[in-house]
Parts: C-alpha cells; structure tokens; sequence
C-alpha cells in the first residue's frame, strides 16, 4: 500500500537506448511531479501535472518526454540516454488544495547511464 | 530567477547538541517552507514546514523560523540523536496554479554518539 511508488528502482543501460520510469500513487492527489537528484543530491524540478495536464515544464533537453494517462499514474520516458542523465529520479505528488505543500515523494528510480 | 542558497553545506555536531541550518531565498511571493530529510538511499520525507503567516513552528525537538522581512528562514534541532544523521533540504514555494517547490542545495548532517 505504498503511497507513491515507483519503477523500476535501479536502472542501468547504455549510452543511446531509451528507458522508461513509471510513477503511481494511490493518495487520491491530482497534481504529480517530475525531480531530478544529481549526484550532488540538489533536487531539481522537471515537470508537472495536474489532472493530466501539463503545468510546469522546466528547461529539460526534449529527449525527456513525460506522460500521464491519468491523474493517478506520471510516466517518465527518455530518448537517446546520455551519461549526464545518470542521477536519481523522484516522482512526487500533493493536492491541488494545498498544492506545492505536502509532497510525497516516490522512493526513487537510481538511472545509471554507461 | 528563484533560488534558495542553503548553509552550511555539512555540518557536524556531539549527540545532544543542537543544530541550525539557514536558507535564504529570492522570491518574494514564496508563501510556504517547507523541510525535508534524506536518509542515505532513501526518499525526502517532509519533518515539518511553515507559511508565511507564522514566524515560529516546533514539533517537539525540531523548530523552524521564518523572517519574510529578510527572506530567510531556518531549521533548530534541539538535543540531536545519532538517527538525526541525514540530509536535509529546506525548500520554497510560491502561491499560484504550480505548486513548484524550489530546493536548497542540502545540508548533510553528522550527528556522533
């Protein structure tokens, strides 16, 4: 019953292919985000969704493309991996009546681009 | 643009001491403060936040400030434990449709037994 989770947790591939992380979260919030965790551990922002729509889409090379076939469920998928895209990658979730406040972040998804 | 600088980058403190770490941040609508933890190969846990309409928050051993005057705000840890070990990141975010938090940079914390 965990309430944001993700897949997979680790993820290694090779320069050039294309991957996809999965988020789901099951605390009835409507707005979901994208966060990037380098290996600085600073915590960045790529995208967000609220009710399946997107409402924030940081400066994030194209090969990022997220989806969200409902509001329960932010897919991640990545084109043409490069080695700068080896980080952690956290989904995180909150209501739209609090929003920004309350995240629940997903356990993470560690990419390993090589 | 938004920034939050977060100080000190590590910190280090005897079992029982307190703990203080500061952010400051550049916008100026940011309405709500959030704080984090991160345990080694975990997920950021929210340990407690505020808004702007309060200057003082504590739970228990841990206490958060806010002076919107001069935008910064900061996190006690009063008599830390062993299990206080972690990172931790203060965040800011702004009201409107977003709800996007901008994150510190960190603050590693040490606490030894």
């Amino acid at each position: 019953d965990t309430a944001v989770s993700q897949t997979p947790k680790y993820l290694v591939t090779q320069m050039g292919n294309d991957k996809s992380i999965k988020c789901e979260q099951n605390l009835g919030h409507d707005t979901m985000y994208w966060y990037k965790q380098d290996s600085k551990k600073f915590l960045k922002i790529m995208f967000s969704y609220n009710n399946k729509e997107l409402i924030i889409n940081e400066t994030v090379p194209n090969r990022f493309s997220p989806k969200s076939p409902d509001k329960a469920h932010l897919n991640l998928h990545i084109n043409s991996l490069e080695l700068g895209d080896s980080a952690v990658y956290f989904c995180a979730s909150s209501h739209e009546e609090v929003r920004g406040s309350g995240y629940t972040f997903g356990s993470g998804t560690r990419l390993t681009v090589v | 643009g938004e920034n939050v600088e977060q100080h000190p980058s590590t910190l280090s403190v005897q079992e029982g001491d307190s703990a203080v770490i500061k952010c400051t941040y550049s916008d100026s609508a940011s309405n709500y403060f959030p704080w984090y933890k991160q345990e080694l190969g975990k997920r950021p846990q929210l340990i407690i936040d505020i808004r702007s309409n309060v200057g003082e928050k504590k739970d228990q051993r841990i206490a958060v400030t806010l002076n919107k005057t001069a935008k910064h705000f900061s996190l006690h840890i009063t008599e830390t434990q062993p299990e206080d070990s972690a990172v931790y990141f203060c965040a800011a975010g702004a009201p409107g449709n977003t709800g996007k938090l901008i994150f510190g940079q960190g603050t590693t914390l040490q606490v030894k037994p």
